[in-house]
């Protein structure tokens, strides 16, 4: 069965600052991979996602995320964060585009002025 | 489009009574799941729906927890009875099959049961 591990369940940042979140995942076959951003109070919202093809794919609000097959990784990147950014992230696995996805437990983003 | 919409919002209840919470999908989605979040599990698929049939409730805790889908724009999520284990974030999502746009999420009903 396909798992997703966030080692990370706390980040704290510097605005301006690059950030990297990490996301490890086990599955046999290719995943589908993907980011997804919660703010307090709030649904969960898509940020990028990976289902084949060029193995770093952008999303939305700056953040990119690189697929990489030999580590068995999908981490989340963006160059300068903002104060906005502030939130938890959650990294997901399936095994195939609409059927269910399994979430990570979670990185919660702190962001310093 | 207005998105997921879930109600209530925020439920409190007491122990052993019946909660229902309820979801509206986005018009021309097809495919309906509910998730449980918590500190400790965190989120947690318990069931999902295609064509408002259940495809998988391998998730779903124990018999106490039953989901609906009449038709293509509702669905509900019963717990009877409710035990202050199942305070927790339910969220509903939705998609389209076969789109690749991945999920929309509601904004979750926060249950609370003392």
């Amino acid at each position: 069965a396909q798992s997703v591990t966030q080692p990370d369940i706390h980040i704290t940042v510097s605005e301006g600052a690059s950030l990297e979140l990490r996301c490890n995942y086990s599955y046999g076959a290719t995943p589908y991979l993907f980011w997804y951003v919660q703010s307090p109070g709030q649904g969960l919202q898509l940020l990028l996602k990976y289902f084949s093809g060029d193995t770093l794919v952008q999303g939305i609000k700056g953040f990119e995320a690189e697929f990489k097959r030999s580590q068995s990784s999908f981490n989340l990147r963006k160059p300068s964060v903002h104060w906005s950014d502030a939130a938890e992230y959650f990294c997901a696995v399936g095994v195939n585009r609409d059927d269910k996805i399994i979430f990570g437990k979670g990185t919660r983003l702190h962001i310093l002025p | 489009d207005a998105g997921v919409i879930q109600s209530p919002r925020h439920e409190v209840t007491e122990m052993g009574q019946e909660v229902t919470l309820r979801c509206k999908p986005i018009s021309g989605h097809n495919s309906l799941f509910w998730y449980r979040q918590t500190m400790m599990r965190g989120l947690e698929l318990l069931i999902y729906f295609n064509n408002n049939v259940p495809i998988d409730d391998s998730g779903m805790p124990e018999d106490r927890f039953s989901a609906k889908m009449p038709n293509a724009s509702f669905s509900t999520l019963k717990i009877q009875p409710s035990e202050p284990r199942d305070s927790a974030v339910y969220f509903c999502a939705s998609t389209l099959t076969g789109s690749g746009a991945g999920y929309t999420f509601g904004s979750g009903t926060r249950l609370t049961v003392v």
